[in-house]
């Protein structure tokens, strides 16, 4: 059984503040990390794809690392701005190509 | 990226009864998932719909619960037969194209609701 954390569960920050998320997943076996941003009533947006060791990404605001060997992903968010409330998902995915995820981090920020 | 629009985006059902969600993408795609969303639960793979041919369920899941259609590379269709309260959920398709990479993208999902 695979399983991925993602803590907190949810999050409130007020407007400005910077913040991240952690996403753990088995260390072996490992093909690519994934990190979506899921308001409501929309589809789940992608922000990342991870596969190397190492790897950091950024977009925008929002930035990721990853590291394989230990199994933990970290989403941040600089500068926090209301538009930027979601729940947050990465999905693990192995070998044989299946995404497997998180339960999310919702985030709230207040202006 | 891929263009997916779902039908409908929202339904309260009886219990006993059947609905069919439909999941359209803007192209041809090697790859069509559906997932379902447990109040509180993790995004959960249902089944690979495989075009052509029947569909790939996960432990768990099965055909005559869950039966799924795949007549080409742009459209599947997922039915939730005979429902019950516990399959109140919200139901996302999925694509990938393997050939231009790992992305998956989502539809926004049908929001069912079972009284």
């Amino acid at each position: 059984i695979l399983n991925v954390e993602q803590s907190p569960q949810s999050l409130h920050v007020q407007e400005g503040d910077s913040t991240n998320f952690t996403c753990s997943f088995p260390s072996s076996n490992f093909y690519a990390l994934h990190w979506y941003r899921w308001e409501t009533a929309k589809s789940p947006e992608a922000l990342f794809v991870m596969t190397l060791n190492g790897d950091e990404k950024k977009k925008g605001r929002i930035s990721a690392t990853l590291n394989t060997k230990e199994g933990y992903s970290y989403l941040y968010i600089k500068g926090s701005q209301p538009e930027d409330s979601a729940t947050y998902l990465c999905a693990f995915v192995n070998q044989g190509g299946k995404l497997i995820f998180g339960q999310g981090t919702e985030l709230s920020v207040k202006p | 990226s891929a263009v997916i629009s779902q039908k409908p985006s929202r339904d309260i059902c009886q219990r006993g009864t059947s609905l069919t969600i439909q999941c359209q993408v803007d192209s041809q795609v090697t790859m069509m998932f559906w997932y379902r969303q447990q109040p509180g639960q993790s995004l959960t793979l249902i089944a690979t719909a495989n075009q052509g041919s029947e569909a790939t369920y996960e432990s768990g899941f099965v055909i005559d619960k869950f039966p799924i259609s795949r007549p080409n590379l742009t459209f599947s269709t997922l039915t939730v037969s005979n429902m019950s309260p516990e399959d109140s959920s919200i139901y996302l398709c999925s694509v990938e194209n393997r050939a231009a990479g790992p992305e998956q993208y989502f539809g926004p999902g049908t929001r069912l609701t079972v009284t």
